[in-house]
């Protein structure tokens, strides 16, 4: 069984750039979760997809923004990048029908912007 | 508002001591419960959850947790701590509100004295 893997491993930006960081999903997940963890803190829930659809989002603003793709891999892109935008971005997947709701994470991607 | 709290930022203890931490929620409906394990730089690995029945459950590498629904509780415990148990811990509630997403929280970081 493979698990979830995301790329790329590091990124550095600056102010005002784009990025798109990828995520595949593991083995037999049809959802895709994202999560912001800064520096000394939890994650915190970006959005999910689902059917290639967008089905929550949590309180971040539209320059944040995902595809997920028929094989059910996954990108997170963030557009004019801010100094705060600095983080681990970590991508989870899970499978909605089956009643179980464990996530399962990848091992993130660091990105920092200066 | 959904929240996880954590109250211990730092805990320290010898190996081979036992080790308990500390998590409350707040959340109106039945709980979905986890608790995941981060080490440094890595994405988070799920070390147990609950969903219903039993309220002692037992996940990887010897560690429980004990739901308690009066105290809004779910505290982490292992008898015996080892010095590769050192890490970030967080505990997380599920909710589903169309997506399903993980509110988690702020960690706490354990070390372990030789």
């Amino acid at each position: 069984e493979t698990g979830v893997t995301q790329s790329p491993t590091h990124l550095i930006k600056t102010r005002g750039q784009q990025v798109t960081l990828r995520c595949s999903s593991q083995s037999g997940h049809n959802t895709v979760s994202w999560y912001q963890q800064a520096l000394g803190q939890g994650p915190q829930f970006i959005f999910q997809y689902y059917r290639e659809e967008e089905n929550g989002r949590g309180n971040f603003p539209p320059r944040f923004s995902g595809l997920q793709f028929p094989n059910y891999s996954s990108e997170l892109n963030v557009n004019a990048l801010e100094l705060d935008d600095s983080a681990l971005y970590l991508c989870a997947s899970s499978t909605r029908t089956s009643g179980r709701y464990e996530q399962y994470f990848g091992p993130g991607t660091r990105l920092t912007v200066t | 508002a959904q929240s996880v709290t954590q109250p211990d930022i730092h805990i320290t203890v010898s190996e081979g001591a036992s080790l308990e931490l500390r998590c409350n929620y707040s959340y109106g409906a039945t709980p979905y419960l986890f608790w995941y394990v981060q080490s440094p730089g890595q994405g988070l690995q799920l070390l147990l959850k609950y969903f219903s029945g039993d309220t002692l459950v037992q996940g990887i590498k010897g560690f429980e947790a004990e739901f308690k629904r009066s105290q809004s509780s779910f505290n982490l415990r292992k008898p015996s701590v080892h010095w590769s148990d050192a890490a970030e811990y967080f505990c997380a509630v599920g909710i589903i509100q169309g997506a399903q997403k993980l509110v988690f929280g702020q960690g706490t970081r354990l070390t372990i004295n030789p």
